[in-house]
């Protein structure tokens, strides 16, 4: 099976910087993804990362170390419209998608 | 390109009562994915199809949960009878394949009195 865990709430201020962490045990894999979910919309497709290091797109970057099982999301210049919640999802053995509970970053001006 | 739809958007029931979600996927999406999201946390996968197949439905509670995808396209989630803990998001996703990025709908917000 899997475990996947992330920080349930982080704040941060506009125009910082903020990391969001997520750690998981798994016994294939396949992938890691990160999702974004405004409050009462559906989750939208940030970044995913297979093999080991940093991608970026844009402001927002992802990093993955297979070895420790670890994965972060960097979220650059924050603005108030990323304040969602980000979801850290495991792809494993079977193709199966299985998510993290989610992390809540409120940004404040 | 229009996304996945679904319908409706929220559904107030009482409890024992029946209740049905469909979902139009991406046109050509063959993999189609129904998921429940409690709130606060992340979407838990209930019944995966390739095409017209239900390929992954060891997370579905048979007993009241049922799923069709009959022509391979727009798909249907019942449930009969609702129960209380069954209030949650029920969300549709789509693929091109198994081994592409979800796409997801906005899901259907049931409310069970």
């Amino acid at each position: 099976g899997q475990n996947i865990d992330q920080p349930t709430e982080m704040t941060a201020t506009e125009g910082a910087i903020v990391q969001i962490n997520c750690t998981y045990q798994t016994s294939g894999f396949n992938g890691l993804f990160w999702y974004q979910q405004h409050a009462g919309e559906a989750p939208t497709f940030l970044s995913y990362n297979v093999l080991d290091g940093l991608e970026e797109k844009g402001r927002f970057s992802s990093f993955l170390s297979r070895s420790k099982g670890y994965s972060y999301l960097l979220l650059k210049e924050l603005q108030m419209k990323d304040s969602a919640s980000y979801l850290c999802a495991l792809k494993a053995a079977g193709n199966k998608l299985t998510f993290g509970g989610g992390t809540r970053v409120l940004v404040k001006p | 390109e229009a996304g996945v739809v679904q319908s409706p958007r929220y559904k107030i029931i009482e409890k024992k009562q029946p209740v049905a979600f469909w979902c139009n996927p991406i046109s050509g999406h063959n993999t189609l994915y129904w998921y429940l999201q409690n709130l606060g946390q992340g979407p838990e996968l209930l019944i995966r199809y390739e095409n017209e197949e239900a390929v992954d439905d060891s997370q579905l509670p048979k007993d009241r949960f049922s799923a069709e995808r009959l022509k391979g396209v727009d798909s249907t989630l019942k449930i009969q009878p609702a129960e209380l803990g069954d209030s949650a998001v029920y969300l549709c996703a789509s693929s091109l394949d198994r081994l592409n990025e979800q796409f997801f709908g906005p899901g259907t917000r049931l409310t069970v009195l």
